[in-house]
Parts: C-alpha cells; structure tokens; sequence
C-alpha cells in the first residue's frame, strides 16, 4: 500500500491559492491518491482523486508529478469554511480500502 | 435524502458494558466501513465489509465486533475487552470495495 507523508499544518490567506502537498514515493502504478477533508467533529469529505493524469472538479484541483511520487490539492480561492484537517491517502491494493494518516491542518487566515 | 446515517451521536456506557453502534446507508453500497479516530489524530480501519455476510478485519479489530446480515446495515459492537473505546466512530461505505468512500456524521462514544 502507498504510504503518504504531508506536512502536519500549513496557513493561508482567505482569497489566496491553498496548495497542500503530498509525498507518496511507494506508489505503485495502478493505485490511486484520493484527497479528503474533515472539518472537526465530522466526517471527512470527499475532494477529488486521481491516478495519472490531473484532475479537476468544483471544489479543487490535483496534480500529480510525472513520476506520480507526490501530488499537490489546490484549492483556488480559500475560504475560511476551508479551515480543515486535509488528508492525502494512497489507496491499498491489497485491502482496498483507504488508510487513512494524520493528514494536514490547513488554517485560513482572515 | 441518500447518505449514511450514524446512531446515536453521542454515547456513554459504563466500563465493562458491550455497546453498539448502528450506521445504515440508502445508497445501496455494497461495501461498508468502520473507522476510529482518537483526538488529533487520523483514522484507523476497525473492520470492513465488501459485500453481505462477508467482513474482514482491518487494523485495530481487536475488541469489537460487527456483522453485515443486510446490505443497509453495519452495526459494530464494541466490546469490553476493547481497552480504550473512548474514541469518535467512523461508519462509510462505497459502491464496492475499492471506490471512493463517503462517510457519515459519527458517533461519540465516551466509556466511564
């Protein structure tokens, strides 16, 4: 299964581009990255996942290197209802089922 | 609405009591999820469940347990040989095993 590594907390202004990295060097070439948020006390919410190419959707967009090693979720105009735990995980073949780390705290700041 | 519907939301029991928590999707997913997760940490796989009458262990099944006798329904139980189950529970569930996870609301279970 893909290991993930993200910085435990990043800030943001409200207004400006959140760009949230991920490493996944374990990757292997047909698992997938998906990216959710959990805004405290919830459950975590779906944002979008990818295998190869970038994606993008209404909320966000992903990018994924070349070498598919890391990946980047930007969220284009950050809000302050983006404040969240951010989590990049790579999907378990074996399993699969997601596993989940401790994921990123973004704060936006007024 | 279709979602997943965690009950009840907030939990307490006595040490030593068996309690169980109830998640129910409309989605009709075949494959359903519980997870864990302590304060400030992320989530960890209790047991999983790709289709009817079939589940299999995840990371922390020790100490709890569940059955899936409905494609709706995934209750797990959490027992007194779980030695910390004070935690926020996790139920979810996808079109089948592998495909992207949708969560419900959880439950907080607080043991005295």
């Amino acid at each position: 299964d893909a290991k993930t590594t993200q910085p435990p907390s990043m800030d943001c202004a409200e207004g400006r581009a959140a760009n949230l990295p991920c490493n996944h060097s374990t990757i292997s070439g047909n698992e997938y990255v998906y990216w959710y948020r959990q805004i405290h006390s919830q459950g975590p919410q779906y944002i979008i996942h990818g295998l190869k190419n970038n994606e993008t959707n209404e909320m966000a967009s992903l990018i994924i290197t070349e070498d598919r090693k890391s990946s980047t979720l930007i969220l284009p105009h950050a809000t302050l209802r983006d404040t969240a735990v951010y989590y990049c995980i790579g999907e378990d073949m074996g399993r699969r089922a997601l596993t989940f780390g401790s994921g990123t705290r973004l704060q936006v700041q007024p | 609405d279709g979602g997943i519907t965690q009950s009840p939301k907030y939990l307490f029991r006595k040490e030593g009591q068996n309690v169980t928590l109830s998640c129910e999707q409309n989605l009709n997913h075949d494959a359903m999820y519980w997870y864990r997760q302590d304060p400030g940490q992320g989530l960890r796989l209790i047991y999983y469940s790709q289709i009817v009458n079939d589940f299999q262990k995840g990371d922390i099944a020790e100490g709890y347990s569940v059955s899936r006798e409905k494609k709706e329904s995934f209750p797990l139980t959490v027992t007194s040989a779980q030695k910390n189950p004070t935690a926020f529970y996790l139920c979810a569930s996808s079109t089948q095993i592998g495909n992207t996870i949708y969560f419900g609301e959880g439950s907080w279970l607080t043991v005295v």
